[in-house]
């Protein structure tokens, strides 16, 4: 079956410091990445996604890349900020399971001041 | 529009009884979902509508597990005869299908605890 998993279940950073949090996937027919945030006591919130078709996407402080060799997928965080605080969840979806995301185990992300 | 709701925030229960939980979509969203999280564990896939059909519901973890959309506008998710091992965050997610590019938008969950 189709999993998400990620490296390192706990992240601690310094305040002003560029996070990465990585993640693996095992299904080859993934086409569609998406990382999520959740803070406590609320729902996940995406923050970024990319196809398979890319290798790179940048947003606002966050970059995805997709190595799709390795299937492999990490997540950069520059100047990572005390409100970056919270659990990073990946997830997967596939042409054949089109209805549902898979979801990883999560990250949680510590920002010291 | 202030996002997916999700009511009650919280349920404490006593096993054996039954509870329904419900989810307010976005309201132009045609897809709904429905996962439930453990501690530590990331979202796990219940159910899925796509508007009114019910699309996908293998997932249900029992056949306990019911959840409706009657007029593809908000759903609601019952659990029958609670376990404690039910106790788990039940999440509500909505989302516009227009490709396979799907941005799911979660309300912040209904708590359960059987006890």
């Amino acid at each position: 079956g189709e999993s998400v998993g990620l490296h390192l279940p706990t992240l601690s950073v310094q305040e002003g410091d560029n996070s990465i949090i990585n993640c693996a996937y095992s299904n080859s027919a993934s086409d569609y990445f998406i990382w999520y945030k959740q803070e406590s006591g609320k729902g996940p919130q995406f923050i970024i996604d990319i196809r398979s078709n890319m290798d790179k996407r940048q947003g606002q402080r966050v970059t995805v890349l997709l190595n799709k060799t390795v299937k492999h997928l990490s997540l950069q965080i520059a100047a990572t900020q005390p409100g970056d605080s919270a659990v990073y969840f990946c997830a997967e979806k596939n042409c054949t399971n089109a209805g549902k995301s898979t979801f990883g185990d999560g990250t949680t992300l510590t920002v010291k001041p | 529009d202030t996002g997916v709701s999700q009511n009650p925030r919280h349920k404490i229960t006593k096993r054996g009884q039954n509870v329904t939980f419900r989810c307010d979509p976005i309201s132009e969203h045609n897809r709904l979902y429905w996962y439930r999280q453990t501690l530590g564990q990331g979202p796990e896939f219940l159910t899925y509508f796509q508007n009114e059909a019910q699309l996908e519901k293998s997932r249900l973890l029992s056949d306990r597990f019911s959840a409706e959309r009657p007029k593809g506008s908000f759903s609601t998710l019952e659990i029958q005869r609670t376990e404690q091992g039910d106790s788990a965050m039940y999440l509500c997610a909505s989302s516009l299908l227009s490709s396979t590019n799907e941005k799911l938008f979660f309300g912040s969950g209904t708590q359960l605890s059987v006890l």
